[in-house]
């Protein structure tokens, strides 16, 4: 069965260093999203994706945020300045289509700022 | 604003029986979706089962089944012959049909141990 793929699964940063997060969303998806986790808290949407542009943007994703698909099927949450309160985990989900249609979610990378 | 809530933070089972977890939202929209998503130790979120708020019958999955009260804005989520392997982190999700936006908004989840 097709799946979401995230790596690395793990990535400790340092406070103001850059991070990239990847992910491979489901090959046949055209719609994708970042969300994040902070430990012990709900799950909050950060962006979508669609078409090579972000389609909606949550108060979280801020200027410090970009998402990239650079190449076919990876598609990229860039952290400019990492904060500590960036630590969480991400997620990435993929859609075949929008409107009421399934996302489905990749494992998780955990960000843990230093 | 939609928002999601989940009253209930932690909720054990014995295996084999029975469990509902709770699950209720406010929206002014008449069309959308609601997703009950687990959540294991490994912290993936794994789709359980969706109901479109346009439809009356209760959705089914298996041994996971929902009651959708739309007029109560509820949705509770039923798990019948509990294994051990239920046991996670259950979030209820929204999700609007009328907007362009393609959002889910979570609710804070419900803990659900499964004792042997």
């Amino acid at each position: 069965e097709p799946e979401v793929t995230q790596t690395p699964s793990h990535q400790v940063t340092q406070m103001g260093q850059e991070v990239i997060l990847r992910c491979v969303p489901i090959s046949n998806h055209l719609y994708f999203y970042w969300y994040r986790q902070i430990l012990g808290q709900k799950v909050e949407f950060l962006v979508s994706f669609y078409n090579n542009e972000i389609s909606e943007k949550s108060e979280i994703f801020d200027d410090q945020f970009s998402v990239e698909r650079p190449d076919g099927s990876n598609f990229t949450l860039k952290i400019r300045s990492t904060k500590l309160e960036d630590s969480a985990m991400y997620f990435c989900a993929s859609s075949e289509f929008v409107g009421g249609d399934t996302q489905y979610f990749g494992p998780g990378t955990r960000l843990t700022v230093l | 604003a939609q928002t999601v809530t989940q009253s209930q933070p932690e909720m054990s089972v014995q295996e084999a029986e029975t469990v509902t977890l709770s699950c209720t939202y406010d929206t002014s929209e008449s069309d959308y979706y609601l997703f009950w998503y687990k959540q294991p130790p490994s912290r993936q979120m794994i789709l359980v089962i969706r109901q479109e708020a346009y439809k009356q019958q209760n959705a089914t999955e298996n041994r996971f089944s929902v009651n959708f009260q739309k007029a109560a804005k509820s949705f509770s989520l039923k798990i019948s012959d509990s294994q051990l392997g239920d046991a996670a982190m259950y979030f209820c999700a929204y999700r609007s049909a009328e907007t362009s936006g393609s959002r889910l908004t979570f609710g804070e989840g419900t803990q659900l141990t499964v004792n042997p």
